[in-house]
């Protein structure tokens, strides 16, 4: 069984403060990660993804996440949060070779100037 | 860039009619998926399909959902008879078969009345 866990509802940082979104996820299988991003409105955007390649990963917009084996963790970091970050984040995970994409109940991040 | 493309963006029915959404993956793509986000709440997946056929689907996707490729090129979601509780942002999804990331459309806002 899989699973993901976002473990804030929402994350309110100020601007040019560091950004911390927590994901943890559950998959009896090798899973590929991913971050999407969806802004007031909008669409779902692909920010990153982890596909059993290197552990950090580099995404758009200056995110980055760091896959954790030991710690079954993916979470999304900004060192500089900006006010066009603000916006629902979306852990997600996918098994390798698996049909199903399971969300995180996301997580609102909010950017005070 | 290629895009998955979702009409319409908006569409507002009476409770108890026929809507049908649809949906033009990217076009090398085979693996395809609708999920819904109701106002407010998290991502939830529908159904996947594969090959012609449902692979997948989720305890929300019941008799009142059905899933179609007519013509090689859209994907629709018809739901027979809507309810109040339909009410939500679908999202359409595709992936390509060496690739893990679903690459989503831009949603349709339904809305039962």
């Amino acid at each position: 069984a899989q699973s993901v866990t976002q473990l804030d509802s929402h994350v309110s940082v100020s601007e040019g403060t560091p950004v911390l979104l927590r994901c943890n996820y559950s998959s009896s299988y090798s899973p590929s990660l991913f971050w999407y991003v969806q802004h007031p409105n909008k669409g779902l955007q692909l920010l990153l993804k982890y596909t059993s390649a290197a552990t950090l990963v580099k995404g758009i917009n200056g995110f980055e996440a760091e896959f954790k084996k030991s710690e079954t963790s993916f979470h999304l970091t900004k060192p500089s949060a900006h006010m066009s970050d603000a916006a629902e984040y979306f852990c997600v995970v996918s098994p390798m070779g698996g049909f199903k994409t399971i969300f995180g109940a996301g997580t609102r991040l909010f950017v005070k100037a | 860039e290629p895009e998955v493309t979702q009409t319409p963006s908006h569409q507002v029915t009476q409770m108890g009619q026929e809507v049908i959404l649809r949906c033009v993956p990217i076009s090398n793509h085979l693996y395809f998926y609708w999920y819904r986000q109701i106002l407010g709440q998290k991502v939830e997946f529908l159904v996947s399909f594969y090959n012609n056929e449902i692979s997948e689907k989720s305890e929300i996707f019941d008799d009142q959902f059905s899933v179609e490729r007519p013509d090689g090129s859209n994907f629709t979601l018809k739901i027979r008879s809507t309810k109040l509780e339909d009410s939500a942002m679908y999202f359409c999804a595709s992936k390509a078969p060496a690739n893990t990331e679903a690459f989503f459309g831009q949603g349709t806002r339904l809305t039962v009345v």
